[in-house]
């Protein structure tokens, strides 16, 4: 499968605890994205990556998220002291900047649950 | 600042029966893109269309056609005898160039057999 994956698919974890997300793009996209989508809403921005350089930073993200994407292949995003108000889908996308306009492509997300 | 408005949440049609979705999009920047995303029950987003800002040719693909009036500023999505696995949420998204896509809140399809 060539696509994006990401890990895990569901995340449960307490209100404080850190959570870790894993995110592997399309071979050859340099370009990558983190999203967050809530019940009955569209995903939401959060960052985007062009190689291993973070270009944009959301609003949304807070100073408990933090995202990295070392070599320019996979990405993480990191959660810390996570909230009730965290519990979302976080996707993340690739796109490459030769295919085409910022056609990307999703992954299937990870679901976070914070109780 | 831009917004994609779905004002319909959601729609249900029985199989067969043409349905449309509406898409309005509000920006200040003359070059943009527009998308269709489908978004089934396993919560993958599927690409469908991208339509950039001085292509106002209204195109089909199989089933699917989709008309993009800068007029009116809306990028409406049609399905031509739905059928049962059209069901999924329907996203239109829009780009200005930041890279970042700005994403309506969705329109669910229900498709009955």
């Amino acid at each position: 499968d060539t696509g994006v994956s990401q890990d895990p698919r569901h995340k449960i974890t307490k209100r404080g605890q850190n959570v870790t997300f894993r995110c592997d793009p399309i071979s050859e996209h340099n370009r990558l994205y983190w999203y967050r989508q809530t019940l009955g809403q569209g995903p939401e921005f959060l960052t985007y990556f062009q190689n291993e350089a973070q270009l944009e930073k959301s609003r949304l993200l807070s100073d408990r998220f933090s995202a990295e994407r070392p070599k320019g292949s996979f990405s993480t995003l990191e959660i810390q002291r996570t909230e009730q108000g965290d519990s979302a889908m976080y996707l993340c996308a690739s796109s490459s900047q030769g295919q085409g306009i910022n056609e990307q492509f999703f992954g299937p997300g990870t679901r976070l649950t914070v109780l | 600042a831009q917004k994609v408005t779905q004002a319909q949440t959601e729609i249900s049609v029985v199989e067969k029966e043409d349905v449309t979705l509406d898409c309005v999009y509000e920006t200040r920047d003359t070059t943009y893109y527009l998308f269709w995303y489908k978004q089934p029950p396993s919560g993958e987003l599927v690409f469908l269309i991208r339509r950039n800002s001085f292509d106002e040719q209204n195109e089909i693909s199989g089933r699917y056609s989709w008309n993009f009036q800068k007029s009116t500023s809306s990028f409406n999505f049609t399905i031509t005898a739905s059928q049962v696995v059209d069901s999924a949420v329907y996203f239109c998204a829009l780009d200005t160039g930041r890279r970042a896509l700005t994403f309506g809140s969705g329109t669910r399809l229900q498709v009955q057999p």
